[in-house]
């Protein structure tokens, strides 16, 4: 059975003060790994796709990388407005194209 | 380009009653998947449906249940309301087999 663990469950960072968000993923062979944001009472906001180890991709302050067992969300310098829930979401090579959720990381980031 | 709509925004029902939340694919999407996320956990996959047929369908009750329409459109219904199903229903919509979906902004169904 795909497992997605994300930690921590709840992160608070100072406005600048640079941090990563880990997702670590159990599945038999993948096929992508997927980053979303979401803010409260909204639906999920996509990010990045990852494909193969040693991957890598930015987007403004974000840059997600990706290993054979963990990815990685790293955040640079954030500002109060990059504060969300951040999903990770894993989808399994053959079968199956429905993908596996983690519970997600909070993220506040005061100013 | 209008991403994935849903309606309506917000719902309150009673326990035993029934309900239908819609869902607009992005453009371009044939395939539209249904989830349910409870307050502090991941989405939980309903069912997908592509070609207007349940394709594929996750671990929950007969009492939910979908359509699609040919223009892509879907909808959800939940029979005998539990106090339980109350949650963010959210639909996400790709193309079929593609990689990573689109959601929309959710239906927030409060049973009471």
């Amino acid at each position: 059975e795909d497992q997605v663990t994300q930690s921590p469950e709840a992160l608070r960072l100072q406005e600048g003060e640079s941090s990563s968000l880990n997702c670590s993923y159990t599945v038999s062979g993948l096929r992508g790994l997927f980053w979303y944001r979401q803010d409260p009472g909204k639906g999920p906001e996509f990010l990045f796709t990852l494909y193969s180890a040693g991957e890598e991709k930015e987007k403004e302050r974000l840059k997600a990388t990706l290993t054979k067992k963990e990815s990685f969300l790293h955040i640079t310098a954030p500002k109060p407005e990059d504060s969300a829930t951040y999903l990770c979401a894993v989808q399994a090579a053959g079968g199956s194209y429905i993908p596996t959720f983690g519970r997600g990381t909070s993220l506040i980031v005061h100013p | 380009d209008a991403g994935v709509t849903q309606s309506p925004t917000h719902l309150i029902k009673t326990r035993g009653q029934q309900v239908t939340l819609r869902c607009s694919p992005k453009s371009g999407h044939d395939t539209v998947s249904w989830y349910q996320q409870a307050l502090g956990q991941g989405p939980q996959f309903i069912f997908q449906y592509y070609e207007e047929e349940e394709r594929q369908r996750g671990n929950f009750p007969d009492r939910f249940s979908g359509h699609q329409f040919p223009n892509y459109s879907s909808e959800l219904n939940v029979n005998a309301l539990l106090l339980g199903d109350s949650a963010l229903y959210l639909c996400a919509s790709s193309p079929l087999q593609g990689m990573g979906q689109y959601f929309g902004p959710g239906t927030r169904l409060t049973v009471t």
